[in-house]
């Protein structure tokens, strides 16, 4: 068994669907995180969980909805999303969170490639 | 907000080459990581820096954390096909803030290596 597994692990949907994302980890950590990957950019932060409870949203559009229902489990919900939302969604989580940052290295996940069309 | 300086962007190396690379910026950091990202997988960490100066190795994979804390290096040593992906460093300083929180990413170094 993997960390940190989610699935699944390609998805494409049309611009009026809705779908989720999973992610559970195994590691016994009490902080999960999304990113997103697209081609040629930094990892951008989407959402930290901290104990069951949201850290940072950063601007996301409400067409991405997290959602943590324990400290194992993460979800991504998505509604009517844009071509542009096409990308590679990461799971991570760490040890902990403390003030804007991870208190340990964080640990990914395989990752969901998601085509928007 | 803070930026890193990953380079170069891509290396397209003979095997049995020693590989380095680089990540610079213009803010302080009081820790480096360095992840490798194969194709259709995540982020792997390889090696973790703590302080300043410090050293690291992983097997043929030799990291340091730059003495004026804005810079680090990955250095990879008689590389082997198995070495292709992306490597990315990470920044952390627990003074930042801002959108992307206190863990900045670099934008990766893809690695081919030619057998």
């Amino acid at each position: 068994e993997t960390g940190v597994t989610q699935t699944p692990r390609h998805l494409v949907m049309g611009m009026t669907n809705k779908k989720s994302l999973k992610c559970e980890q195994h590691l016994g950590h009490n902080a999960m995180y999304w990113y997103k990957q697209s081609a040629k950019k930094p990892l951008e932060l989407m959402f930290v969980y901290s104990l069951e409870e949201r850290v940072e949203n950063n601007s996301v559009p409400s067409r991405f909805s997290p959602e943590c229902p324990n400290s194992s489990h993460l979800f991504l919900h998505l509604h009517t999303l844009q071509p542009e939302d096409s990308a590679l969604y990461l799971c991570a989580s760490s040890q902990g969170f403390s003030g804007a940052g991870p208190t340990s290295p964080l640990h990914f996940g395989n990752g969901t490639r998601l085509t928007v069309t | 907000g803070q930026q890193l300086n990953q380079s170069p962007q891509s290396m397209f190396i003979q095997e049995g080459e020693d590989v380095s690379m680089n990540c610079t910026s213009s803010s302080i950091f009081n820790t480096w990581l360095w992840y490798k990202q194969e194709p259709g997988e995540g982020p792997v960490l390889l090696i973790a820096l703590y302080k300043a100066g410090e050293l690291t190795s992983n097997g043929r994979l030799t990291a340091q954390f730059g003495i004026t804390r804005k810079d680090s290096f990955l250095n990879i040593s008689a590389s082997i096909p198995s070495d292709v992906g992306i490597y990315f460093c990470a920044g952390q300083n627990p003074n930042y803030g801002g959108s992307q929180g206190n863990l900045i990413f670099g934008k990766g170094t893809k690695l081919s290596v030619k057998p």
